[in-house]
């Protein structure tokens, strides 16, 4: 079954331990990325990565990091996560550019206290 | 500057009825597409909409695309209760860099 999985669903931390939410595909994309979900602001892009070792910022990539050492994984880490992080992320993958249909991920809730 | 504006943001309509919601920009897209997104789940996509003036149909839903690329609509005929979810615009500028821009989203209830 073609899908996107994000491990974990859910995850509460605190302020400053460095976590990272794991993004894996098996559809053979070349576009993912990575947004945040909030009331009343909509879809975020965070980082997006058009192919391996590509990687470039989105609207609000301040305080995440990203990696693609391979084309079907993307993970998003949090060197130090803040309380302003708290939030529903979602990863996405697409066949070639964003303009594709995007496959979202579940979803990863996570909360910062 | 929200980029892609969608209205209303909030909808809540008696089954059987016809609704429209709207995206608009002030930038010109060359593309634009719609998703839902239900409670829980990612958004799933309903059709990306690519021509200036195109019109697609999906069952009871109907997509159009603005003749200046500038905003799209979205109209519900005869709405059910299993329309009910988050109705995402989302579009790359045309001209643009790779990233892609979504509206807030209209959060649609439709009553049994």
């Amino acid at each position: 079954e073609a899908q996107v999985t994000q491990n974990p669903r859910y995850l509460i931390t605190v302020t400053g331990k460095k976590l990272t939410v794991t993004c894996s595909q098996n559809m053979n994309h070349e576009y993912m990325s990575w947004y945040r979900q909030d009331p009343g602001l909509g879809l975020r892009q965070i980082y997006y990565s058009m192919n391996v070792e590509v990687t470039d910022k989105g609207d609000v990539p301040e305080g995440y990091k990203v990696s693609r050492k391979e084309k079907r994984n993307f993970p998003l880490i949090l060197e130090s996560p803040s309380p302003n992080q708290t939030s529903l992320y979602f990863c996405a993958s697409s066949f070639g550019v964003p303009a594709d249909e995007q496959y979202f991920g579940p979803g990863t809730r996570l909360t910062v206290t | 500057t929200q980029l892609l504006e969608q209205s209303p943001q909030f909808l809540s309509i008696q089954e059987g009825e016809n609704l429209t919601v709207y995206c608009n920009s002030s930038s010109v897209f060359s593309s634009l597409q719609w998703y839902r997104q239900e409670p829980g789940e990612g958004p799933v996509l309903l059709v990306t909409v690519v021509t200036g003036g195109e019109v697609k149909k999906l069952k009871r839903l109907t997509f159009q695309f603005g003749d200046a690329r500038k905003d799209s609509s979205l109209h519900i005929t005869a709405a059910q209760p299993g329309d009910t979810g988050l109705y995402l615009c989302a579009g790359v500028r045309f001209g643009g860099d790779d990233k892609i821009i979504f509206g807030k989203g209209t959060r649609l209830h439709i009553l049994p």
